[in-house]
């Protein structure tokens, strides 16, 4: 079974703060990995859909790198601010139409 | 406006009595999937399909039935549910498929299976 793995699976930080998170997939058969921010009692919000080694997205403040080689993506938010307190999931998709979701990670952001 | 439309948002039934989950997209989407949310594990993928009256398995298919008779819509059947079927359903639609498009969700819904 693959696995998607999500780190750290918490994080407290401070309005202002920058933070950055980190998903991890198998490296071979890679053909996606996706970003989604989900925002508690809400459905889960498309950030990044990333296809290519190296590739790198910018959204606002949040931005996301992916190297596909070592199988890893992070994911950046610069200035944190309180709306960003949210779990943001990442799925990794692969050759068999399945995609596989870690298990996020809890972002709080205090003022 | 664009959007995934599940139905109901919270629904509280017994141990076999079927049920449907309705999702209906309004985006012109080929790709739907089903997933379920449990505490401590990802979202799990049920069932997904590709197109019209194309239709498969995901990770956690067992107790679960879907159709896809019209591209707009993908209902979520339970045959004869089961308190281990008590979870957080999502629907979630996307234009071509995961390798390039990004899924967009439902609101939930609540099952409870006493």
């Amino acid at each position: 079974i693959l696995n998607v793995e999500q780190s750290p699976q918490s994080l407290h930080v401070q309005e202002g703060d920058s933070t950055n998170f980190t998903c991890s997939f198998p490296s071979s058969n890679f053909y996606a990995l996706h970003w989604y921010r989900w925002e508690t009692a809400k459905s889960p919000e498309a950030l990044f859909v990333m296809t290519l080694n190296g590739d790198e997205k910018k959204k606002g403040r949040i931005s996301a790198t992916l190297n596909t080689k070592e199988g890893y993506s992070y994911l950046y938010i610069k200035g944190s601010q309180p709306e960003d307190s949210a779990t943001y999931l990442c799925a990794f998709y692969y050759n068999t139409d399945k995609l596989i979701f870690g298990t996020g990670t809890r972002l709080q952001v205090f003022p | 406006e664009a959007q995934v439309t599940q139905n109901p948002r919270y629904l509280i039934t017994v141990t076999g009595k079927k049920l449907t989950v309705t999702c209906s997209q309004n985006m012109n989407h080929e790709y739907m999937s089903w997933y379920r949310q449990d505490p401590g594990l990802g979202l799990r993928q049920i069932y997904y399909s590709m197109n019209v009256e194309v239709t498969d398995k995901g990770d956690v298919p067992e107790g679960y039935k879907v159709s896809r008779k019209e591209k707009r819509n993908f209902p979520l059947i339970l045959e004869s549910p089961s308190p281990n079927q008590t979870s957080l359903y999502f629907c979630a639609s996307s234009y071509r498929g995961p390798e390039d498009s990004p899924l967009h969700f439902g609101n939930g819904t609540r099952l409870t299976v006493t």
